[in-house]
């Protein structure tokens, strides 16, 4: 079963708008991890945000975390058509295996 | 490096022949991962390795799925005998120590007729 769960399940913005988009996961982390998958690709690492972290940045990407709510969300700021693809948030359990949400589907309208 | 490899990227077969998929971590990778995708499921870890033994198999399906890794450049996936509900997209992930990021293959799009 999934341990994280994203939302929303897809949406939808302008050329230059704000995207977020949350994660809700259940057990304690050690880690929370954000990836992106382009249509018919393999998934690419944004960011590692560890459970001691309540916030980090990554160029136009701003991940928070609370793990009092057992929740994530990431920031993509100032979007762009490039930006267009899945977004999968994913909890490191224990150190080696990850768990991985069903996905938010944001598409960037130009 | 040329990141994580995997062949073939497409493969159609019919219900019970036997599949193979293949898989090149990043070199110096000591973490290897099986994932498998698709629509009702989303993407579910299958089997993991780690330097070369593996350490979790609890994911793989059934005994129709198998997976080895005989030395830390090479890896496979085999499904013996093929079904149609064995048709998703089959990645590979390789990954440098533990709670790191891993670095995923570009799939195997499997279609099993």
């Amino acid at each position: 079963s999934q341990q994280g769960e994203e939302d929303p399940q897809a949406l939808s913005i302008q050329e230059g708008e704000n995207a977020t988009m949350n994660c809700s996961y259940k057990t304690s982390i050690n880690n929370l991890q954000w990836y992106r998958q382009n249509s018919g690709r393999g998934l690419v690492h944004l960011i590692l945000i560890r459970s001691n972290e309540r916030e980090k940045h990554s160029g136009r990407l701003r991940v928070t975390l609370d793990t009092s709510k057992k929740s994530s969300s990431l920031l993509i700021t100032a979007s762009r058509a490039a930006d267009t693809a899945s977004y999968f948030c994913a909890t490191d359990l224990n150190d080696y295996k990850l768990s991985f949400g069903a996905g938010t589907t944001v598409t960037v309208r130009a | 490096d040329a990141g994580v490899i995997q062949s073939p990227r497409h493969e159609v077969t019919e219900m019970g022949q036997e599949v193979t998929l293949r898989c090149k971590p990043i070199s110096g990778h000591d973490y290897l991962f099986w994932y498998r995708q698709t629509m009702m499921r989303g993407l579910e870890l299958l089997i993991y390795f780690n330097n070369n033994v593996p350490i979790d198999d609890s994911g793989m399906p059934e005994d129709r799925f198998s997976a080895k890794m005989p030395n830390a450049s090479f890896s496979t996936l085999k499904i013996q005998p093929s079904e149609p509900r064995d048709s998703a997209v089959y990645f590979c992930a390789s990954s440098q120590g533990s709670g790191h990021e891993q670095f995923f293959g570009p799939g195997t799009r499997l279609t099993v007729l």
